[in-house]
């Protein structure tokens, strides 16, 4: 069992849709995370959020946008992706940033 | 940034050998290193950690060990079995680090044949 919760678990979306991605953890954690996982691949950190500030990979593209609504949410908001955009987003939360990440399951993405 | 090489990327080992992984990585700012194991189809799992203040640490069948100086820190199993099979990321992160959080190295894909 994880102690960070994400909704949905799988997801397929049309190019032109917008969706929502959903994080919650209630551990007390002061940071939050998305990464990005391609098959195969290590996860890449896209955004953190750290006691409310805002953090961003720069390279991740606009078409992603974070939200933050409180300390135990986070949200990923999509609009317009690509089919390379498919993969598992995977969301984390830690104490604060430099202690152990714990990972939720991830939500897995398809884009048509 | 930090730039994390593992190697290999696949390590096959009987039964009941021990294996072992390494990890290099750049920034010597970086004071904190995961070690994540993560089976197909699942989320990546925190297996053990260490900082750098901490030259090894040791958990049951699972021992990490850090050189500060040669910026490179290792994965070792003992007594390696069946449900040890996984793919092992070791990560890096710097303090205060922004964006950066955590850097991971590409991935051992460990398989433990009986």
């Amino acid at each position: 069992d994880t102690e960070v919760t994400q909704t949905p678990k799988h997801l397929v979306m049309g190019m032109t849709n917008k969706k929502s991605l959903k994080c919650e953890q209630h551990m007390g954690h002061r940071a939050m995370y998305w990464y990005k996982q391609k098959a195969k691949k290590p996860p890449e950190l896209m955004f953190v959020y750290s006691y409310e500030k805002l953090s961003i990979n720069e390279s991740v593209p606009s078409r992603f946008s974070p939200e933050c609504p409180n300390s135990s949410l986070l949200n990923l908001h999509l609009h317009a992706l690509q089919p390379e955009d498919s993969a598992l987003y995977l969301c984390a939360s830690s104490q604060a940033q430099g202690q152990p990440q714990h990972f939720g399951d991830g939500t897995r993405l398809s884009i048509l | 940034g930090e730039n994390v090489e593992q190697h290999p990327s696949t390590l096959s080992v009987q039964e009941g050998d021990s294996a072992v992984i390494k990890c290099t990585y750049s920034d010597s700012a970086s004071n904190y290193f995961p070690w994540y194991k993560q089976e197909l189809g699942k989320r990546p799992q925190l297996i053990i950690d260490i900082r750098s203040n901490v030259g090894e640490k040791k958990d049951q069948r699972i021992a990490v060990t850090l050189n500060k100086t040669a910026k490179h820190f290792s994965l070792h199993i003992t007594e390696t079995q069946p449900e040890d099979s996984a793919v092992y990321f070791c990560a890096a992160s710097i303090p205060g680090g922004g964006a950066d959080g955590l850097t991971f190295g590409k991935g051992t894909h460990l398989i433990i044949q009986p």
